[in-house]
């Protein structure tokens, strides 16, 4: 099956700053997602990551502090900008259309603490 | 959009019970997927099953679609299985943007 990893696996980081992380899966996807949990939360859908061109975020979620880049069918980036601690959370990246399938397969997730 | 709620929230079991987790969503779906978070924080998928019945192992799910629930269940628990189990549905029931239950808390205790 195929692999879908995350860097940086956890961070902690100050506020004001910016964290960058990866998602790499190692076959071509179709789709490509971002999703956040905050602590003791369920998972809420930022945005879809659209190869070659801006992703679509989902309401409540803009650009300018989650900007996203999808370059090609297996790797997308999510940005988290000038970060404050309610931005702590667990980012984790989906795929879908592994073996031309339905289902969506999530990376290990990285675990951000903002102080 | 789509609601999508679980029960119970939590739930104790001993180590060998069975138990039957619930997902009612409130529109027709065309994709319904049943996912374990493990204390590690991974999310491992467990069924897809946007209707019918599906077993793997120690697991099944059931999902009738015209009723709008799905059942989840979990035969001889170990203490593996602890952790936090979500279905998921698709924004308007359809297409791929997941909206995720609130989650059930499993312990198993040995």
């Amino acid at each position: 099956s195929a692999v879908i990893s995350q860097k940086p696996s956890r961070d902690i980081c100050q506020r004001g700053t910016s964290l960058t992380i990866q998602c790499q899966v190692d076959s071509q996807v179709t789709m490509m997602f971002w999703y956040r949990q905050q602590p003791g939360q369920s998972l809420t859908l930022i945005a879809t990551a659209n190869q070659g061109s801006e992703a679509t975020y989902e309401s409540g979620f803009v650009i300018d502090k989650f900007p996203i880049s999808r370059p090609n069918l297996t790797f997308s980036t999510l940005t988290v900008s000038n970060m404050s601690p309610e931005d702590s959370s667990i980012y984790l990246c989906s795929v879908l259309g592994l073996a031309g399938g339905h289902e969506q397969f999530f990376g290990p997730g990285t675990r951000l603490t903002v102080l | 959009g789509i609601q999508v709620e679980q029960s119970p929230p939590d739930l104790i079991l001993q180590e060998g019970a069975n138990s039957t987790l619930r997902c009612n969503f409130s529109d027709s779906v065309n994709n319904l997927q049943w996912f374990h978070q493990n204390p590690w924080g991974q999310l491992i998928n467990l069924f897809y099953i946007p209707s019918g019945t599906k077993q793997n192992g120690r697991l099944s799910a059931t999902t009738v679609a015209t009723e709008r629930y799905s059942l989840l269940y979990i035969s001889s628990s170990q203490t593996t299985d602890s952790g936090v189990y979500f279905c998921a549905a698709p924004r308007g029931g359809y297409g791929n943007k997941l909206v995720f239950g609130a989650g059930t808390i499993l312990r198993v205790k040995s």
